[in-house]
């Protein structure tokens, strides 16, 4: 079965600084890969998601992602985070016939002000 | 972009009795709604995909009986915990399924059972 593994469960960080989330998957077919974020309080909101094509995607509220295909790994970043960016973040993969959607654990990210 | 809503948003019942729990897609129609179930500070376990007009689909390990799923129309989705127990305090978040793989994810509703 497939996985999603996010090495950092929490992260603090200052306003200002980069960020770089990490999420690596066990499936060795086509993928699908996600990230979603929960801020405080609200529901899972679709940051950005990887089908096909350039494998550097931009999402909303200046996210970015990388896909490599060779390192099964599917990272997250932001050059300068806010405040507004403390939320918890998942990472999500489905396989490209598939439709039931693997979460990784997610990573709690403070920002401080 | 598309909503879900679930209700009610937070319940707290008395262990043995019934709870049920709604999902809409306000303003689309889905075909395929899931259902998950998050644990204070884990991830999203899938428990069951609902799909309209027929029987759930359940994850292994996700009891039937317990957690009964009906899709009657396209636009709502109800999970019902029968015979709750305190180890059944969660919370729960249904998805629905608008395009092929983008879910949109419903605000979740957190069940207490004392």
């Amino acid at each position: 079965a497939q996985s999603v593994s996010q090495h950092n469960h929490h992260v603090i960080l200052s306003e200002a600084a980069s960020l770089e989330l990490g999420c690596n998957y066990s499936y060795g077919g086509t993928v699908n890969l996600f990230w979603y974020v929960q801020y405080p309080g609200q529901h899972l909101q679709l940051l950005l998601k990887y089908f096909s094509g350039d494998p550097l995607v931009k999402g909303i509220k200046g996210f970015e992602a990388e896909f490599i295909k060779s390192k099964f790994s599917f990272n997250l970043r932001k050059p300068s985070v806010q405040w507004s960016d403390t939320a918890e973040y998942f990472c999500a993969v489905v396989k490209a016939a598939g439709n039931k959607l693997t979460f990784g654990g997610g990573t709690r990210v403070l920002v401080k002000p | 972009g598309a909503v879900v809503s679930q209700h009610p948003s937070w319940v707290i019942c008395k262990s043995g009795t019934s709870v049920k729990i709604e999902c809409r897609s306000l303003d689309f129609q889905a075909t395929t709604m899931f259902w998950y179930r998050q644990f204070p500070k884990q991830s999203l376990m899938l428990m069951a995909t609902s799909n309209e007009g027929s029987k759930a689909t359940y994850e292994q390990g996700v009891e039937k009986d317990k957690f009964l799923i009906n899709h009657a129309s396209l636009t709502l989705s109800t999970l019902t915990v029968t015979s709750a127990h305190p180890e059944d305090s969660s919370f729960y978040i249904c998805s629905a399924r608008e395009s092929l793989y983008e879910q949109y994810f419903g605000p979740g509703t957190r069940l207490t059972v004392t």
